[in-house]
This record gives structure tokens, C-alpha cells and sequence, in this order.
């Protein structure tokens, strides 16, 4: 399995913050990245994916991309109690000739925003 | 994106026997993965099933206790062969898109051995 590591959290902030989700990653070769959210019970769904270098923003979430650091990050501005879950780093490493991809995941962060 | 309908949704197994999971998906799909995740931890990718192809192994996944099927595009399973209570996890099904666009997973299988 690919190395992802996520700060460990738990990670709580008042209704209106904004949350900051860090991400690391081993493998140079990724190509591709993508934050999770998993609400306790439910299967993983997609916020967020991002594949080159800077910011990329969806609404209330933003995420960063810096690949000479292998860094990944997710920002979530206006953070609201509905957003309390747990937040999941995955990287998409593509073989060569290879149009799909296997997707590791990290440990995931506790979100918790409280009102 | 793809709809994925899993089945069981949950079960409890005794010690030794099998399950068997079934992933159906609305469309055709190249590849679609099988993930586990254990109480408290975050996924862990088991196999890539292939249609017309064995399936491919992740470092600490074998064949003889998890055997896939991958018939067509649309259907595959997963066995837990032999349980142990060490088996008691999530286990998920996955597709991709065959684009840069995230993947998609079904509802999950908790699976309790007992």
C-alpha cells in the first residue's frame, strides 16, 4: 500500500471557522488526489479532487495541491455542524499505459464543528 | 456517476465459514476494487478485480481467503473465505470513472464474525 498520512485530529472548530486538512503522501508517481467525507455508518463520498499544483476551490472547500512537497490540504471556509465527519485523503497512483488507477487512503480526520 | 447496489448489507458469520459480497453496477465499468475497513481505521485496498483476468493482490491479500469473481462489466464478488473474528470489518466495492473524477463506493458490507 501507498504511504498517505493524514494529522491525526481530532479536529474541532466553532461554527463559521474555517478547517484545515493536511495530507502527505509517499509516492512521487501520484498523479491524482482526492478528499472524502465519511459520515459515521456511511460509505466514503467525494468532495474534492485535484490533479495539479496550486488551489482548487468548489464552494465552501478549497483544496491545495503541491507536489514537490507531496502535500495535499483541504480547506472548508464558513465550517458548518453539518460538516462534522471524517475527512479522508486518498492518491491515485497510475500504472504505465494504465488509464485507471489505484486509489490509497489515508487514516482520515475527525471533524467535529461545533455550534 | 455509476450507481453501485452491494449486498449483504450486513451479516453475522460464525467463525470458519464464508460470505460471499456482490457488487452490481448501472453501467459498464473497466475496474472495480474491493477496499476493507476495520473498526476505527480508514480504508484498505484489497484487490482490483478485472473482467477476463484474475484479480490483482495488494501486499497482504491473498487469493485462498479472498477469492474474486469478476464475470462482466456490471457484477463482481468477494469471499471471505474461512472467517476469523480478525475478519470483522467494512468491506466496499468501488468503481471508477476511467477519468481523473473520483471514484464511487457502494454501500458497504459490515461484516461481523463471531
Amino acid at each position: 500500500q501507498k504511504e498517505v498520512e493524514q494529522n491525526s485530529g481530532p479536529l474541532s472548530v466553532p461554527e463559521g471557522a474555517i478547517a484545515s486538512l493536511n495530507c502527505t503522501y509517499s509516492d512521487r508517481g501520484s498523479q491524482s488526489f482526492f478528499w472524502y467525507r465519511q459520515y459515521s455508518g456511511k460509505s466514503p463520498e467525494l468532495i474534492m479532487f485535484i490533479y495539479s499544483n496550486g488551489d482548487k476551490e468548489d464552494g465552501r472547500f478549497t483544496a491545495q495541491l503541491n507536489k514537490a512537497s507531496q502535500y495535499v490540504s483541504l480547506l472548508i471556509r464558513d465550517s458548518q455542524p453539518s460538516d462534522s465527519a471524517t475527512y479522508l485523503c486518498a492518491v491515485n497512483t497510475f500504472e504505465r499505459g494504465s488509464t485507471l488507477g489505484r486509489l490509497y487512503f489515508g487514516r482520515g480526520t475527525q471533524l467535529t464543528v461545533w455550534p | 456517476s455509476a450507481v453501485i447496489s452491494q449486498k449483504p448489507s450486513r451479516d453475522i458469520c460464525q467463525r470458519g465459514t464464508s460470505l460471499t459480497i456482490q457488487c452490481q453496477v448501472d453501467s459498464q465499468v473497466t475496474m472495480m476494487f474491493w477496499y476493507r475497513q476495520q473498526p476505527g481505521q480508514s480504508l484498505t485496498l484489497i484487490a482490483t478485480a478485472n473482467q477476463g483476468s484474475e484479480a490483482t493482490y495488494e501486499s497482504g491479500f491473498v487469493i485462498d481467503k479472498f477469492p474474486i469473481s469478476r464475470p462482466n462489466l456490471t457484477f463482481s464478488t468477494l469471499t471471505v473465505s474461512n472467517m476469523s473474528p480478525e475478519d470483522s470489518s467494512i468491506y466496499l466495492c468501488s468503481v471508477g470513472t476511467g477519468n481523473l473524477g473520483g471514484y464511487t463506493f457502494g454501500s458497504g458490507t459490515r461484516l461481523t464474525v463471531v
